[in-house]
């Protein structure tokens, strides 16, 4: 079974500091994602990777950047957080284009205050 | 990008009935997936559909799809409290790397 894991469940931080969100997948995924998902506003992708080093910009990347320098792993920085970056972070996979289910991650609760 | 529209968005059902939402898409796909969120957790797929099939059918899960009509629907039978969750479809046009998924649609199963 593909599993992806998500470094942690909840996260509290202070605006102006710098945010690290980690995610693993352990399928030799090529590609990657990054959601928040808020109420009311469902899903939105944030950044996707298709490939190591490569990345391309989703629906909502103001105020964040990513980086996958191996296959396995896939990075959401948020740079300076903000009260408005609190939201539920949700990473997945998936193994290439033409396959496109997507495995999800546990999610990251991030509480900016 | 594609994105679907579920619907309604919440439904509320007693254990052992059937449950069946919906989907709706505007423009041609490949395929439309399913999956279920259970609250404050990742989604997990619950099942994949392809242009060229009518239905699909998973344990207690059965998809239809309608391309004529751009709609899908998942029915859930005989329903348990377990099954409470929000339910997201997920229509791809296959060419682009990206699913957008909708606001789901909240099911509470009572027991």
């Amino acid at each position: 079974d593909v599993k992806v894991t998500q470094s942690s469940r909840y996260l509290v931080k202070r605006t102006g500091e710098k945010v690290f969100l980690e995610c693993v997948q352990d399928m030799d995924h090529e590609n990657m994602f990054w959601y928040r998902q808020d109420p009311g506003l469902g899903l939105r992708l944030i950044y996707f990777s298709y490939d190591v080093k490569m990345k391309e910009k989703g629906d909502i990347p103001e105020g964040y950047s990513v980086s996958r320098e191996k296959k396995e792993r896939f990075s959401l920085i948020l740079e300076s957080a903000s009260t408005n970056q609190t939201s539920m972070y949700l990473c997945a996979s998936r193994q290439m284009p033409a396959i496109d289910t997507q495995y999800f991650g546990p999610g990251t609760r991030l509480t900016v205050l | 990008s594609q994105q679907g529209e579920e619907d309604p968005q919440a439904l509320s059902i007693q254990e052992g009935e059937n449950a069946t939402m919906n989907c709706s898409y505007k423009t041609s796909i490949n395929n439309l997936q399913w999956y279920r969120q259970n609250s404050g957790r990742g989604l997990v797929h619950l099942i994949l559909i392809r242009s060229n099939e009518r239905e699909k059918h998973s344990g207690r899960l059965r998809v239809t799809l309608d391309t004529s009509k751009k709609s899908s629907s998942l029915l859930i039978t005989a329903s348990r409290a377990a099954d409470t969750a929000s339910y997201f479809c997920a229509p791809s046009g296959g060419s682009n790397y990206k699913l957008t998924f909708g606001k789901g649609t909240l099911l509470t199963v009572n027991p």
